[in-house]
């Protein structure tokens, strides 16, 4: 069946640095993907929709400069985590859409980002 | 805005016993599709069930099973013969066609051998 894939799974950092994960849709082409944030013991929070070929849509108190989204191809989308702090530490976890309204929605593994 | 209530924290069911997860939910629209998702210690995102909004029969996958209340704005899940295996996080969440999805709280289930 189709499959997202994101790596890393798990990525540790130093303060101030970028981290970027990917996102790839293995067998379909995702036309929207979506970046979410949990924090531990919490649920899953919406951070951004993405749009193959057009600008990130951001969801309220998401910094779109600090979180830079990048959908460049169908298969493809990336989330890179600029000048990263210790409160950015969280699991980071993509979702991605097929063509279609009824076409089903399939998570990535998820990153666990560690900002030291 | 629509919102996802998930009222159980946690909830315990004895092996081979059933147990019911609660979820209600809020929303204006009429077309929209309701979700179950395990999520383990792993933290991989698992589908349990899916049910959409305009199909008045609820969804049934083996021994997960749902009970759509729409009037109610209700969607509770059912586990039935529970497994050591179902013990992990559960959340329910809400979307539209775009795919993005608004999730509850989640409800962590244990499972007594």
């Amino acid at each position: 069946g189709a499959v997202v894939s994101q790596h890393p799974s798990r990525v540790i950092c130093k303060s101030g640095t970028s981290v970027k994960i990917e996102c790839r849709s293995l067998d379909f082409q995702a036309t929207t993907m979506f970046w979410y944030r949990q924090f531990p013991k919490q649920s899953l929070m919406l951070m951004a929709t993405s749009n193959e070929g057009s600008k990130a849509t951001y969801e309220q108190g998401v910094e779109k400069d600090k979180f830079l989204i990048n959908h460049a191809s169908l298969t493809l989308s990336t989330l890179t985590v600029t000048s990263a702090h210790p409160e950015d530490s969280s699991f980071y976890i993509c979702s991605a859409k097929g063509q279609g309204r009824n076409s089903p929605l399939h998570f990535g593994n998820g990153t666990r980002l560690t900002v030291t | 805005a629509q919102t996802v209530t998930q009222s159980q924290p946690e909830m315990s069911v004895q092996e081979a016993e059933t147990v019911t997860l609660s979820c209600t939910y809020d929303t204006s629209e009429s077309d929209y599709y309701l979700f179950w998702y395990k999520q383990p210690p792993s933290r991989q995102m698992i589908l349990v069930i899916r049910q959409e909004a305009y199909k008045q029969q609820n969804a049934t996958e083996n021994r997960f099973s749902v009970n759509f209340q729409k009037a109610a704005k209700s969607f509770s899940l059912k586990i039935s013969d529970s497994q050591l295996g179902d013990a992990a996080m559960y959340f329910c969440a809400y979307g539209e066609s775009q795919g993005n999805l608004i999730f509850g709280k989640g409800t962590k289930l244990s499972v007594k051998p």
